[in-house]
């Protein structure tokens, strides 16, 4: 079953609108995750790392402002994406590795499909 | 250049043949290595880990190659439900690190 939930899996809305997506770790604690995004026949980008207490760490290029992280738990890291526009439509899917367990993979959320009008 | 470095394809392999496709990398600080495989309009899912001494799994061969900085996948008897896109993620350090993906390698096994 799945260690990773993300919801909601599908949104569509209009320009302008902030849109929240919530990553959670279902049966085990995840200080760190991952937010990636995919735009069509591209490869995964990453574009934070969600750190559990304290601040995102962003990827070059990423607007902090606009990509809104809250790790305010140990199972739950949401990502906002405010004032929304049609260019940042796209695939966005988070990640987590499993506390205290080197070398194992890391999970996948579903991922979301974000369409803006 | 860059990170992580994949031939797109498509590969289109008849059903049952074996197909084999590598990826490379630039960073040799990379420490872990693994195969994914993504059906369209879904989630990443693992497919495999990939060691240095290679490893094998099913139908499924990864091999690892430090010197040459590559890695490579090879499906054998290749399945129908193999059709997919295969991406090769590198991590600089435990596998909790930060993953690099590659653009993926498309897969298509034809009847």
């Amino acid at each position: 079953g799945a260690v990773v939930s993300q919801h909601p899996s599908r949104v569509i809305c209009k320009s302008g609108t902030s849109v929240k997506i919530e990553c959670r770790s279902l049966d085990f604690q995840a200080t760190t995750m991952f937010w990636y995004r995919q735009f069509p026949k591209q490869s995964l980008m990453l574009m934070a790392t969600s750190n559990e207490g304290s601040k995102a760490t962003y990827e070059q290029g990423v607007e902090k402002d606009k990509f809104l992280i809250n790790h305010a738990s140990l199972t739950l890291s949401t990502l906002t994406v405010t004032s929304a526009h049609p260019e940042d439509s796209s695939f966005y899917i988070c990640s987590a590795p499993p506390q205290g367990l080197k070398n194992q993979p890391q999970h996948f959320g579903d991922g979301t499909r974000l369409s803006i009008l | 250049r860059k990170e992580v470095e994949q031939d797109p394809g498509p590969f289109n392999v008849p059903e049952g043949a074996t197909v084999a496709f590598n990826c490379t990398y630039s960073n040799s600080a990379s420490q872990s290595f693994f195969w994914y495989r993504q059906d369209c309009r879904k989630e990443p899912k693992l497919l495999m880990s990939v060691y240095s001494s290679g490893n094998e799994d099913g139908r499924f061969t990864a091999q690892l190659n430090r010197a040459s900085q590559y890695i490579s996948l090879l499906i054998r008897d290749s399945k129908l439900s193999d059709s997919a896109t295969y991406l090769c993620v590198v991590s600089r350090g435990a596998a909790g690190n930060k993953l690099t993906f590659g653009g993926g390698t498309r897969v298509l096994v034809k009847p």
